[in-house]
């Protein structure tokens, strides 16, 4: 099984108010990874975990958190969010290492900040 | 830093139309530099791989080669079918191998 899967896939959440988004894969990939992708724009990534090691981009540090409670977990915490948070945010996993090329990618959820 | 251009947004095509897709990209390693194409309501999925080992990739019909001089790569299908209707993301594989940049993608449109 190769699914990646996203919960929810379709999040509406208010200006202000905390946004936390969950991945799950069962492939025992080591890395796994948040995008941000917004219309017309690459997908952005955001921050990765290597096992237990989080990597955050330096320009998105302060805006997004995450954790990986197990291999198979990962979520992604907005702590208030804004406007400019609504957007398309994919997860992916890979076996990690330095051939990072297969990356399994969820379906994604779709945030809408109001 | 390492960087890909896609410029084209969309490309309307009938069955059987021959596709193409450039990218064009920047890196000062040896690059390994990738196709991925999202259905609707999926996510992306790996297409092809090209590196400068092997210069080309065949997948599905689908082929894909690069250009060191230009620094360009191209993704090409002689015969669409209306099931290719999809957004393709060119990608890198960054410098370290740490993550992948995208392109912002070709939505392709083939109508029967």
């Amino acid at each position: 099984d190769t699914t990646v899967k996203q919960n929810p896939r379709y999040k509406l959440a208010r200006v202000g108010k905390p946004v936390n988004l969950i991945c799950s894969q069962t492939m025992n990939h080591d890395t796994m990874y948040w995008y941000q992708k917004k219309p017309n724009q690459a997908p952005k990534l955001l921050l990765f975990y290597y096992d237990k090691i989080l990597n955050r981009e330096a320009d998105t540090f302060e805006k997004f958190q995450s954790s990986r409670p197990n291999n198979s977990f990962c979520s992604l915490y907005i702590g208030s969010a804004g406007l400019e948070y609504s957007a398309m945010y994919l997860c992916a996993s890979s076996r990690g290492g330095l051939n990072q090329d297969t990356q399994y990618f969820g379906p994604g959820t779709r945030l809408l900040v109001l | 830093g390492d960087s890909v251009t896609q410029k084209q947004g969309q490309v309307t095509l009938s069955e059987d139309d021959f596709l193409f897709i450039n990218c064009t990209y920047s890196t000062t390693t040896y690059p390994t530099l990738l196709w991925y194409v999202q259905y609707l309501g999926q996510g992306p999925q790996l297409l092809l791989k090209v590196t400068t080992a092997n210069n080309k990739g065949i997948s599905r019909g689908f082929e894909a080669t690069y250009d060191k001089g230009t620094t360009s790569f191209h993704l090409q299908k002689a015969s669409v079918q209306e099931s290719d209707s999809a957004v393709y993301f060119c990608a890198l594989v960054e410098r370290g191998g740490r993550a992948l940049i995208f392109g912002t993608g070709t939505t392709v449109s083939v109508s029967p």
